[in-house]
C-alpha cells in the first residue's frame, strides 16, 4: 500500500522562484527520502533525512521532517528549468525490513 | 561503475502471453526491489530480495506475477497470461540495506 502522499499534485512556477512539496505518512518510519524521476527514466535519489533529523540541506534542497505530524516538506529554491520533473517521497516503515513505500508524486514543471 | 540494468526497455506483448522481464543490479548490491507504475501514478511495491533471506511478496497483485533472483545478483519478473490492466512501467532497484535505491530506466510493457 502507498504510505506518502505528495500535495500538491501538480505544481508550475517560472525560474527563479522557489517550489515546494510537501508529503504526509500514516506510520512510524525509519527514514523518509525524496526522490526525482524525469520523463521516460528511472527515479534519482535526492536526500534522506532520518527520523531523529527535522532539517537537511543539499544544494538548493531543503527538506523538513516533522514525525509528529507524519509529514515532510521539500523546498527547491531559485528553480531553473533543468528541476521540471516528478517529486517522490519514499518512507520505510519500522516493520518494513526496508521495503519503501513511495506516493504519487508532484509534476514539477519550470518555465523559463 | 555501472548502474541498475533492465531489459527489455519496451515489450508489447497480446493479452494471454506470459513476459519475462530482467534486471541486473548493481554489483554488490544485496537488497533489489520490484516496482510497478502506471501511467501518471506512484510506484506500487512488488518485491523484495534481500541477500538470502526469503523475500517479501507482500506486493505481487496476483499469482501470475513471480520472481526470482539467480545467484543474489540477477532478477527477473514473470508475469503470467498477462492482462490489459499489467500495462505499466516496471521498475527495478539496488542497494546496500537501509541505503538510498538506484533505479534502472524500467521495462515499458504494453498489453493489447
Amino acid at each position: 500500500s502507498q504510505q506518502g502522499e505528495e500535495d500538491p499534485q501538480a505544481l508550475s512556477i517560472q525560474e527563479g522562484e522557489n517550489a515546494t512539496m510537501n508529503c504526509s505518512y500514516k506510520t512510524s518510519i525509519n527514514n523518509l527520502q525524496w526522490y526525482r524521476q524525469n520523463s521516460g527514466r528511472g527515479l534519482v535519489h535526492l536526500i534522506l533525512i532520518r527520523s531523529n533529523e527535522r532539517e537537511k540541506h543539499s544544494g538548493r534542497l531543503r527538506v523538513t521532517l516533522d514525525t509528529s505530524k507524519k509529514s515532510s516538506s521539500l523546498l527547491i529554491t531559485a528553480s531553473r528549468a533543468a528541476d521540471t520533473a516528478s517529486y517522490f517521497c519514499a518512507t520505510d516503515a519500522e516493520n518494513s525490513g526496508y521495503a519503501l513505500n513511495f506516493g504519487k508524486g508532484t509534476s514539477l514543471l519550470v518555465t523559463p | 561503475g555501472a548502474g541498475v540494468s533492465q531489459s527489455p526497455s519496451n515489450k508489447v506483448t497480446e493479452k494471454g502471453k506470459d513476459v519475462e522481464l530482467r534486471c541486473d543490479p548493481i554489483s554488490g548490491h544485496t537488497a533489489l526491489y520490484w516496482y510497478r507504475q502506471s501511467l501518471g501514478q506512484g510506484l506500487e511495491f512488488l518485491i523484495y530480495f534481500q541477500g538470502n533471506s526469503a523475500p517479501d511478496k507482500s506486493g505481487l497483485p496476483s499469482d501470475r506475477f513471480s520472481a526470482e533472483r539467480t545467484g543474489g545478483s540477477v532478477s527477473t519478473l514473470t508475469i503470467q497470461r498477462t492482462q490489459q490492466e499489467d500495462s505499466a512501467v516496471y521498475l527495478c532497484a539496488s542497494s546496500d540495506p537501509g541505503s538510498p535505491l538506484h533505479f534502472g530506466n524500467g521495462t515499458r510493457l504494453t498489453v493489447t
